[in-house]
């Protein structure tokens, strides 16, 4: 079975600063998907960006983008410029390659990101 | 926008009642998943289905807990007789169709509160 670990419970950054929040994971297929959401206070899960572990391009979705190392099996997330409104729990999750869109998420503890103003 | 909804957002009960979570995407899937979210077990998938049939639900805590997708169009998850462990929000989530399908979008979530 695969893990996700968020090793950082809590992370503090001011705002316009960049932070980075880290997460590992356990596999021993080798092709998958990685995905951070992203959960504010109104609990929605929202979607920030996702990896397909066959693309060896660092995916980049305007401020935010990943360093993704597979052989390491990490896949960490990168805040630029940080916002109020980035403040959130954030959840890396993986996902297999196998099901064809049918296998479920596995997700980490999940990061609290606060912004100081 | 996920294109999901879901009802109640929020569900107050007693324990030993049956409550029944709703979860419909905007438009027709045939795969869905429910996961359960939980201060002490975080996030956790429950079941999903694929062409309105279950395909995996090792996730299911127990037999108290049942779920069904008669059409590509709804989904249930029923818990009966509700315990206060069952205490958490619940969240359904559908694959997006085309190249995107891999991933999956969320609704907003039920709050679940057993008493």
């Amino acid at each position: 079975a695969q893990t996700v670990t968020q090793s950082q419970p809590e992370m503090s950054v001011q705002e316009a600063e960049t932070v980075t929040l880290s997460c590992t994971y356990d596999t021993s297929e080798s092709d998958y998907y990685l995905f951070w959401y992203k959960q504010p206070p109104s609990r929605q899960m929202i979607l920030v960006i996702r990896q397909e572990a066959y693309k060896q391009q660092n995916a980049t979705e305007n401020r935010f983008s990943v360093n993704f190392q597979k052989a390491a099996k990490s896949f960490s997330l990168k805040i630029s410029d940080s916002q109020l409104g980035d403040a959130a729990m954030y959840f890396c999750a993986y996902r297999s390659m196998t099901g064809g869109g049918a296998d479920g998420l596995t997700f980490g503890k999940g990061t609290h990101l606060i912004i100081q103003p | 926008d996920a294109g999901v909804i879901q009802s109640p957002r929020h569900e107050v009960t007693e324990m030993g009642q049956e409550v029944t979570l709703r979860c419909k995407p905007i438009s027709g899937h045939n795969s869905l998943f429910w996961y359960r979210q939980t201060m002490m077990r975080g996030l956790e998938l429950l079941i999903y289905f694929n062409n309105n049939v279950p395909i995996d639900d090792s996730g299911m805590p127990e037999d108290r807990f049942s779920a069904k997708m008669p059409n590509a169009s709804f989904s249930t998850l029923k818990i009966q007789p509700s315990e206060p462990r069952d205490s958490a929000v619940y969240f359904c989530a559908i694959p997006r169709g085309g190249r995107r399908s891999d991933t999956q979008y969320f609704g907003p979530g039920t709050r679940l509160t057993v008493l």
